[in-house]
């Protein structure tokens, strides 16, 4: 069965632009996760998603990152005028169920550089 | 602040030696911890994990051992292969209602043939 995939693989952009990330989870997983990863740093989450909400959405650095689910399905991770400090691979992952046990499965990420 | 955090950036072994994994956290509330495995460009992959009620797991050549009373945790390879280089991160489950998981900066193995 397909894993979860996330498109673009790499993008690179001005700062000041708009950037959509779009992740696809594995098909029944109702738990979306995204993440980041800077440049020699862990994996530093953004925001959760059970279904089509998104109860907790603690990590997103600013009010320039917003993120939806629709159909309980793909999400679209959008950042707003882009800063050099943005660049870094962002990780969706998915989950059959909203535990700590619950495994996650991870994208291979989108590779984002802010020129 | 950083609750969880792997102090050796990298490590080195030997093909067929064992590898050992640490970290450490802060947080006493974390009750699920994981080791993700990580090829460079490809997303982490799931490897082993360990509910805060118990003190070890085990899974063919991996093992994760649980010292609460320390707050640490290490993951341990043997015997170790090369296909093992990797980079491994340690994660905690801070709210078992999310899932929301809280990563370390990662350990760089390398096992030499």
């Amino acid at each position: 069965g397909a894993g979860v995939s996330q498109s673009p693989s790499n993008k690179v952009t001005e700062k000041g632009k708009d950037v959509e990330l779009r992740c696809d989870p594995i098909s029944g997983h109702t738990a979306l996760y995204w993440y980041r990863q800077s440049l020699g740093q862990g994996l530093e989450f953004l925001i959760y998603f059970q279904g089509n909400s998104a109860p907790d959405k603690s990590g997103l650095p600013s009010d320039r990152f917003s993120a939806e689910r629709t159909g309980g399905s793909v999400s679209t991770l959008t950042i707003q005028r882009t800063q050099q400090e943005d660049s870094a691979v962002y990780l969706c992952a998915s989950s059959l169920r909203t535990s700590g046990s619950g495994t996650q499965y991870f994208g291979p990420g989108t590779r984002l550089l802010v020129l | 602040d950083q609750q969880v955090k792997q102090n050796s950036p990298s490590l080195s072994v030997q093909e067929g030696r064992i590898s050992i994994l640490n970290c450490d956290y802060t947080n006493s509330m974390f009750d699920y911890f994981l080791w993700y495995k990580k090829y460079p460009a490809e997303g982490p992959t799931f490897l082993i994990s360990i509910s805060s009620i118990k003190d070890k797991n085990e899974d063919g050549r991996f093992t994760v051992f649980l010292n609460k009373s320390a707050k640490h945790l290490s993951l341990h390879i043997v015997p170790s292969q090369p296909g093992d280089s990797a980079v491994y991160f340690c994660a905690a489950s801070e709210n078992s209602n999310t899932g929301k998981l809280i990563f370390g900066q990662g350990t760089t193995l390398q096992v030499k043939p």
